[in-house]
Formats: structure tokens, sequence, C-alpha cells
């Protein structure tokens, strides 16, 4: 089953740090981009990372650039999103998503996971 | 960064109606418009990339059309599982940006 799996969520002080995983089944993992989206408590979505299908290219915007990172295990078909300096702001759901491109990022998104809430509160 | 702007906000329509939703880039963005579907509790759904091109297993009743900074989507004929918010996006420029959204309500 081609499937998206989040975790790792929940809730964190402001100014602490959370892991968010993303299990991928059923698709040759390796092969694609994978991005997080996150959506805030009623609001739109917004974009936040990529991570090319090896690894070796990441790209964030501006909002989160040098406090959230993404990485990838292909041995563990795993993306994961390091989250440091949490504020208020990023209080969301975040999604996993599949880039529709195969070994190149096209920036949109095919396929999606659940999603897992992370609110930033004291 | 590009802006994406939707009208309209909200729209209320009946089942078998024919619904437009438009959506306008801040700047040319080609043909690299996105469309995505997503109901209450759920991840959003990609409906159309490429301005145009249905996503497999979309029904053929979505449409979408437009090139440069002017997009719409249109469902011909509204079912009743249609009812949910769509968002644009434009996947032409990093950081990739969405609409603020376009509910689709029932009359």
């Amino acid at each position: 089953q081609v499937q998206l799996v989040e975790s790792g969520g929940g809730v964190v002080q402001p100014g602490r740090s959370l892991r968010l995983s993303c299990a991928a089944s059923g698709f040759t993992f390796r092969n694609y981009a994978m991005h997080w989206v996150r959506q805030a408590p009623g609001k739109g979505l917004e974009w936040v990372a990529v991570i090319s299908y090896d690894g070796s290219n990441k790209n964030y915007p501006d909002s989160v650039k040098g406090r959230l990172t993404i990485s990838r295990d292909n041995s563990k078909n795993t993306v994961y999103l390091q989250m440091n300096s949490l504020r208020g702001d990023d209080t969301a759901i975040y999604y996993c998503a599949r880039d529709r491109g195969i070994q190149f990022w096209l920036g949109h998104f095919d396929l999606w996971g659940q999603g897992t809430l992370v609110t930033v509160s004291s | 960064d590009f802006q994406m702007t939707q009208s309209p906000s909200s729209v209320s329509a009946s089942v078998g109606d024919r619904v437009t939703i438009t959506c306008r880039a801040s700047q040319d963005i080609g043909r690299w418009l996105v469309w995505y579907q997503q109901k209450p509790g759920k991840a959003p759904k990609l409906l159309i990339y490429a301005a145009s091109t249905l996503q497999s297993g979309v029904p053929s009743r979505f449409s979408g059309s437009g090139s440069g900074t002017d997009f719409t989507l249109t469902i011909s004929s509204l079912q009743p599982e249609d009812f949910a918010t769509y968002y644009c996006q434009q996947s032409n420029t990093i950081p990739w940006t969405f609409g603020r959204g376009t509910k689709v309500e029932i009359k």
C-alpha cells in the first residue's frame, strides 16, 4: 500500500526542539524528492522544506531557514524534520509529501501523509 | 516570493452547478500551476498540475486552464463529494507558495 505515515508531533514549549518522522511504504522511496508542508489551525498551506531523492540538495523558505532541517535515510524509507527554537507560529499540522517528479523535484505533491500536529505552547 | 491570490474565498453552490475558481499569480509562472482539494480533517489531494493536466484518478468534471498569471479551476457539474476547500499553488519558483483557499459550500 502506497502511503506516508508521520509521527513525532506533540506539545512543546517555546524555544524547545522536536523531531518529526515520516515513514514511506509501497513505492521506491529513494527515487523521490520529499517535502514537508504545514497548516496552522484553520489556515492555509505553507511549504517548509524539500530534500532531493539522494539527500544532496535541500531548500527552505526564509520563514524557517536556520530553525528547521530536513533529512532522510533511504535505508529506512524515512524522512525527518528537525525543528529547533520553536515559536508559537510554528503550531500546525505538519504533512510529509512526495514530489511528483522522479529523481528531480517538480515542486508539487502527489502523495500526502495524514499529518502530525505540533503545538508550541508554555 | 510569488503571491497567489484566489477568488472567491468561498462559494455556495448546489449539486449539479458549474463552479469556477480563479487564481492569480503576482508574477508570470508559465503553466507551473497546481490545484489541490482538501476535505475537513484530511490531507490535500492533488487534482491538476501543469495548469490543465488531470492527475490520475481525478474525475473529468474537474478541469483547469490558464497560463502566465491567470488560472481557473472549473467543476462542470458539482457532486456531493466535491464540497471541500480548493487551493492553488505555484511550482515555478522556490519558495513554492499556495493561495489562501476557496471553500465550496452547499447552498
